[in-house]
C-alpha cells in the first residue's frame, strides 16, 4: 500500500541545536518533494521545494534532502530558536495532470529555550 | 509571496443546513485551485481540484453532490458543504498555484483555514 510516514511523536529540542525531521515514502514515484510549516489553526506556509533529480537544497537556516533510492526526506534547521516550533508537514508532488500533493500527517517540534 | 484568503475563517451551522466556503487569490492569478480537509492531528486530505471554468475533478471517496466547487474567476473558488452533518464539522483549506508578475508558480499557496462545527 502507499504511505507517507512522518513521525507521529513531537520532536523536542533545545534552543540552538538542529532538529532533523524525517518523511518516508512507500510505493510512491514522487517528482518532487515539498516541505511546509503549520502553525495550529492555521493554513501552511510553504518552506522548501526539492525535486528528484536533486539531492540537497538550502535556505537560510533550512536543509533538505531527497534520497530516492531510499524514499526519504531529511528536513533540518540549524540554531533552531522558540520561534521555529510548529507542526512540519511533508508533501509528495507527481508531474503530469494537476500536479496535486499528497501530504504526510506531519511532526510537531518543540523548541525550548 | 502570493496571498490565499479564505473566507469564513469559522461557521458554526446547524445539521441539515448548507454553507458556503470561499477562497481567493489576492495578489495572482489562480489558474488551479485545491480544496483539502484536515481533521485534528490528521494530514490534509485532497478533496478536489479545479481549473478556472472547469468541473472540479473530485478525489475518490469525496462526494461531488454535497462538496460542490465553484471555481468562476481566477481569483475565487467557493465550496459549498449541501446538507451539512456533524461528521462534516473540519477544518477545510484551500490552496492556489498560479501567474504572478508573470511567472508560473508551481507550489501551492494556502489560506488561513476554515473552522466548520455542524450542530
Amino acid at each position: 500500500s502507499q504511505k507517507i510516514e512522518q513521525n507521529s511523536e513531537a520532536l523536542n529540542i533545545q534552543e540552538g541545536k538542529t532538529a532533523t525531521l524525517t518523511c518516508n515514502y512507500t510505493n510512491y514515484s514522487p517528482a518532487y518533494l515539498q516541505w511546509y510549516r503549520q502553525d495550529p489553526g492555521r493554513g501552511p506556509v510553504f518552506l522548501l521545494l526539492i525535486r528528484e533529480n536533486e539531492k540537497e537544497k538550502r535556505k537560510e537556516r533550512l536543509k533538505v534532502t531527497f534520497d530516492t533510492t531510499l524514499k526519504q526526506s531529511l528536513f533540518h534547521i540549524t540554531a533552531s530558536q522558540p520561534a521555529d516550533s510548529a507542526t512540519y508537514l511533508c508533501a509528495l508532488g507527481f508531474s503530469g495532470g494537476y500536479n496535486k500533493l499528497i501530504f504526510g500527517a506531519g511532526t510537531r517540534l518543540a523548541v525550548h529555550p | 509571496g502570493a496571498v490565499v484568503s479564505q473566507h469564513p475563517s469559522r461557521v458554526i451551522c446547524k445539521s441539515g443546513t448548507s454553507v458556503k466556503i470561499e477562497c481567493r487569490s489576492l495578489d495572482f492569478q489562480a489558474t488551479t485551485m485545491f480544496w483539502y480537509r484536515q481533521f485534528p492531528k490528521q494530514s490534509l486530505m485532497l478533496m478536489a481540484t479545479s481549473n478556472e471554468g472547469s468541473k472540479a475533478t473530485y478525489e475518490q471517496g469525496v462526494e461531488k453532490d454535497k462538496f460542490l466547487i465553484n471555481h468562476a474567476s481566477l481569483t475565487l473558488s467557493t465550496l459549498t458543504v449541501t446538507s451539512a452533518h456533524p461528521e462534516d464539522s473540519s477544518f477545510y483549506i484551500c490552496s492556489a498555484r498560479g501567474l504572478a508578475g508573470g511567472l508560473f508558480y508551481n507550489e501551492q499557496f494556502f489560506g488561513p483555514g476554515t473552522r466548520l462545527t455542524v450542530l
